[in-house]
């Protein structure tokens, strides 16, 4: 069975742009988190869906947001990047609720 | 809120065995993850623990102790390879739902 998948693995942006970041869960998957991880911070939860719908949201201000489609992949947005945006961010998906698997990361890093 | 701690940074020799504990305050507890993190690379899922005691899986064991907030994870027969962050992360089921809370991790060097 295939992990999760990131794409794309490393962008470079300048402040002021926004930049889509996409996920595909393990097949099967419903749930999928994502986190921002630098490191002064360690690793930050930034939001999962379930079904299409946000049902869990960390404190990030509102330039970061997020989607699920209907075959669970997700997506994340960042808008008007700032400095501070550059970080790793991860998804990771879940079955059910239980162990999170989490793909291989998007290096972000904003000029 | 939540709070977990963990050492920043410990060093063992390779063949030796190793705890890196873990404590935390959490308000909606529904257990307790240990993750290895190689530096550049995403973390991977070591062990979990829901109900007190040991869970053991090969090189690598897991402890924890719910009414005093507690855990280690034990390795034994240390390699080389296991120089990594080592991340504990408490499963936080608030009202928000589910949520995985992580440590700042632990920093893992294996000496020859």
């Amino acid at each position: 069975k295939a992990g999760v998948t990131q794409t794309p693995r490393y962008l470079i942006k300048t402040r002021g742009q926004q930049v889509t970041l996409s996920c595909s869960p393990i097949s099967g998957h419903r749930s999928v988190s994502w986190y921002q991880q630098t490191p002064g911070q360690g690793l930050q939860f930034l939001f999962e869906y379930f079904s299409e719908t946000q049902r869990n949201k960390g404190n990030f201000p509102g330039r970061f947001s997020g989607r699920q489609f209907s075959n669970s992949r997700s997506e994340m947005n960042v808008s008007t990047l700032e400095l501070g945006d550059s970080a790793l961010y991860l998804c990771a998906s879940t079955l059910a609720g239980d162990t999170q698997y989490f793909g291989p990361g998007t290096r972000l890093t904003v000029l | 809120g939540q709070n977990i701690d963990q050492p920043t940074e410990m060093t063992a020799t390779e063949g030796a065995i190793v705890q890196i504990n873990c404590t935390y305050q959490t308000s909606g507890f529904n257990g307790l993850f240990w993750y290895q993190q190689h530096a550049g690379e995403a973390p991977t899922f070591l062990s979990y623990n829901v109900l007190d005691g040991l869970e053991e899986k090969g090189r690598f064991s897991s402890f924890l102790s719910r009414s005093k907030g507690y855990s280690y994870l034990l390795l034994k027969e240390l390699q080389m390879k296991d120089s990594a962050s080592y991340l504990c992360a408490v499963r936080d089921m608030g009202p928000g739902g589910n949520k995985l809370v992580f440590g700042a991790g632990t920093i893992l060097r294996v000496k020859s």
